[in-house]
């Protein structure tokens, strides 16, 4: 079977920019959540998406949004980037609550 | 809020040195309690998941335990190629519908051959 997979892997944008990235989960899986993770905060909770609807939101700005489509992949948007947005970004699927996640590989995102 | 404390940090063994490394929570209530094992640059790779106090799961050479109030990772007679950061993280049943995870900061494991 198949793991999450995410693109792209590395990005690097400039400040006030805007960037998607794209989030694929294991076939089956109907629950995307994502990630921020940072050398000072560790990994963060982003936002997570059940059948296309968003069912809980970490304490972001709302510059970071998201989408789920009927085939269960995700995209994440972050617009206005700030160098603060620098950090790999996580994207994990599950079957259902108290099941476990299974992470993707991360995307890399640098802003200058 | 729900809180998830990992130590210690950073943890440096010797090949074949058991340990334990903890995690302690406070969530409303536990729905899940996950383990994570995270290599430089990769995504967590997931590892165990616990339900209730008393449960206990097993891979190769590590250990998962769980009581109340935290949960213990046992490391016996590790290798060089245990060597990662080893994350903890609780889903809380009073947080509605929804799969999010709290996860602690992560201990960093280095075993030296």
């Amino acid at each position: 079977k198949a793991g999450v997979t995410q693109t792209p892997r590395y990005l690097i944008k400039t400040r006030g920019q805007q960037v998607t990235l794209s989030c694929s989960p294991i076939s089956g899986h109907r629950s995307v959540s994502w990630y921020q993770q940072t050398p000072g905060q560790g990994l963060q909770f982003l936002f997570e998406y059940f059948s296309e609807t968003q069912r809980n939101k970490g304490n972001f700005p709302g510059r970071f949004s998201g989408r789920q489509f009927s085939n269960s992949r995700s995209e994440m948007n972050v617009s206005t980037l700030e160098l603060g947005d620098s950090a790999l970004y996580l994207c994990a699927s599950s079957l259902a609550d108290g099941y476990e996640q299974y992470f993707g590989p991360g995307t890399r995102l640098t802003v200058t | 809020e729900d809180q998830v404390t990992q130590s210690p940090e950073a943890l440096r063994l010797q090949e074949g040195e058991s340990s334990s490394l903890n995690c302690s929570y406070t969530v409303s209530g536990l729905r899940g309690l996950f383990w994570y094992r995270q290599d430089p640059g990769k995504g967590p790779e997931f590892l165990f998941t616990l339900y209730s106090a008393g449960e206990e799961k097993e891979k190769e050479r590590l250990k998962a335990t769980l009581t109340k109030k935290e949960s213990f990772l046992h490391i016996t007679a590790p290798k060089p190629e245990d060597s990662a950061t080893y994350l903890c993280a609780v889903q809380d049943l009073r947080t509605g519908a929804n799969s999010k995870l709290t996860f602690g900061k992560g201990i960093t494991l280095s075993v030296r051959p």
